[in-house]
């Protein structure tokens, strides 16, 4: 157990669908990440928040959002789900907002999305 | 930007050693990292360069040589549990977060 905890583990919905998915960073972090992955690509950044706030924008969708609550978990809502979407996405948190230091990333084990 | 390239596939004999690489482009150096990841997992860190060098840890080692824009994780005495997919990852310089590359997955044959 990493102590990055994600919900739920599957997921499978319709096209045009909206799902939320839900992250607890490990206990002292204070920065949360999301990234994507899907079969044929790396992990893709989507977005980072620091201690509530919007820290850092990848190749986030207009059509996906995230946001940080007071007690640090972190919720990304995609929504108008199409097929391409079905991905692995995974949240990971570190001490650090960014920039200095040793400080890798703890990955959660990820929810598998799968749109029909 | 970032530009990150490593082997799609790698294949090793158990016992053996194996050295997977890792070029990057970056606007702006400011560490680099290799992840593990087995199949459906999470992606778990297993280095951290950040000068130029080796930095040993067990049977893992990674290299750094920022002037090439190089890096290699080479892992000795391979085990079949050792078959996953091998992450490097660059710090944007910019924003903080990580870019990764597309992995090596590696597969350690008896």
């Amino acid at each position: 157990d990493s102590g990055v905890t994600q919900t739920p583990k599957h997921l499978i919905t319709a096209t045009g669908q909206r799902v939320t998915l839900r992250c607890s960073p490990r206990s002292g972090d204070l920065s949360v990440y999301w990234y994507q992955q899907s079969l044929d690509q790396g992990l893709q950044f989507l977005i980072q928040y620091y201690n509530g706030e919007e820290r850092a924008k990848g190749n986030i969708l207009e059509r996906f959002s995230a946001q940080q609550f007071p007690d640090l978990h972190s919720e990304l809502n995609l929504s108008s789900l199409e097929l391409g979407d079905s991905a692995l996405y995974f949240c990971a948190s570190s001490v650090a907002p960014s920039g200095t230091g040793d400080y890798g990333y703890t990955f959660g084990s990820g929810t598998r999305l799968t749109v029909v | 930007g970032q530009n990150i390239d490593q082997p799609t596939e790698m294949t090793a004999t158990e016992g053996a050693i194996v050295q997977i690489n890792c070029t990057y482009q970056t606007s702006g150096f400011n560490g680099l990292f290799w992840y593990q990841q087995h199949a459906g997992e999470a992606p778990t860190f297993l280095s951290y360069n950040v000068l130029d060098g080796l930095e040993e840890k067990g049977r893992f080692s990674s290299f750094l040589s920022r002037s090439k824009g190089y890096s290699y994780l080479l892992l000795k005495e391979l085990q079949m549990k050792d078959s996953a997919s091998y992450l490097c990852a660059v710090r944007d310089n910019r924003q903080g977060n990580l870019i990764f590359g597309k992995g090596t997955k590696l597969s350690v044959k008896p």
